[in-house]
């Protein structure tokens, strides 16, 4: 069975400080992971993906997440936030062999203070 | 490509009325899912479809909810009779594979309120 953990439910940030938001997963086979992200009132939208590649994924908009096996975490950074990226942030953890749906975190909401 | 196209954007029905969701999913895409996302529960899965097939419908939460997919560009969810308790937003969600390292791709969500 699948499970993810976003570790902060909540994340607050000053403008053009760096972000991290924390992911660990949990997969019984090689695992797909997603990030997704969810503005106010909006559906949600990929930010990146990994399966299987590079370990280190860039995603749109200066976000990137670094796949770590030896710890199952998949983590969120940006260098610098901006006033745009106060958003709903969703980890998301596939079976990439199986045929089992996206399984979605409860969400960490990022805050980016002026 | 247009997306995922969901219909209507609101909703806003009376308790014991029925109401129906609306979901047209990217072209090519063979899987469906429907989510609905409230405060305290967070995204649910409700259901999901594999080439127009129902594969599992655990999420559903009561008989009052029914979903179909007569073809692979439509797909509806129903619920009737209405609760204030359904009051959610509903998302549809379509991939060209379930799971397997595809992502979904969402629409924009429906917002229901029951009064």
């Amino acid at each position: 069975a699948q499970s993810v953990t976003q570790l902060d439910s909540h994340v607050s940030v000053s403008e053009g400080t760096p972000v991290l938001l924390r992911c660990n997963y949990s997969s019984s086979y090689s695992p797909s992971l997603f990030w997704y992200v969810q503005h106010p009132n909006k559906g949600l939208q990929l930010l990146l993906k990994y399966t299987s590649a590079a370990t280190l994924v860039k995603g749109i908009n200066g976000f990137e997440a670094e796949f770590k096996k030896s710890e199952t975490s998949f983590h969120l950074t940006k260098p610098s936030a901006h006033m745009s990226d106060a958003a709903e942030y969703f980890c998301v953890v596939s079976d990439r062999g199986g045929n089992t749906p996206l399984v979605f975190g409860k969400g960490t909401r990022l805050s980016v203070i002026a | 490509d247009a997306g995922v196209i969901q219909s209507p954007r609101h909703e806003v029905t009376e308790m014991g009325q029925e109401v129906t969701l609306r979901c047209k999913p990217i072209s090519g895409h063979n899987s469906l899912f429907w989510y609905r996302q409230t405060m305290m529960r967070g995204l649910e899965l409700l259901i999901y479809f594999n080439n127009n097939v129902p594969i599992d419908d655990s999420g559903m939460p009561e008989d009052r909810f029914s979903a179909k997919m007569p073809n692979a560009s439509f797909s509806t969810l129903k619920i009737q009779p209405s609760e204030p308790r359904d009051s959610a937003v509903y998302f549809c969600a379509s991939s060209e594979m379930q799971g397997a390292g595809y992502g979904y791709t969402f629409g924009s969500g429906t917002r229901l309120t029951v009064v």
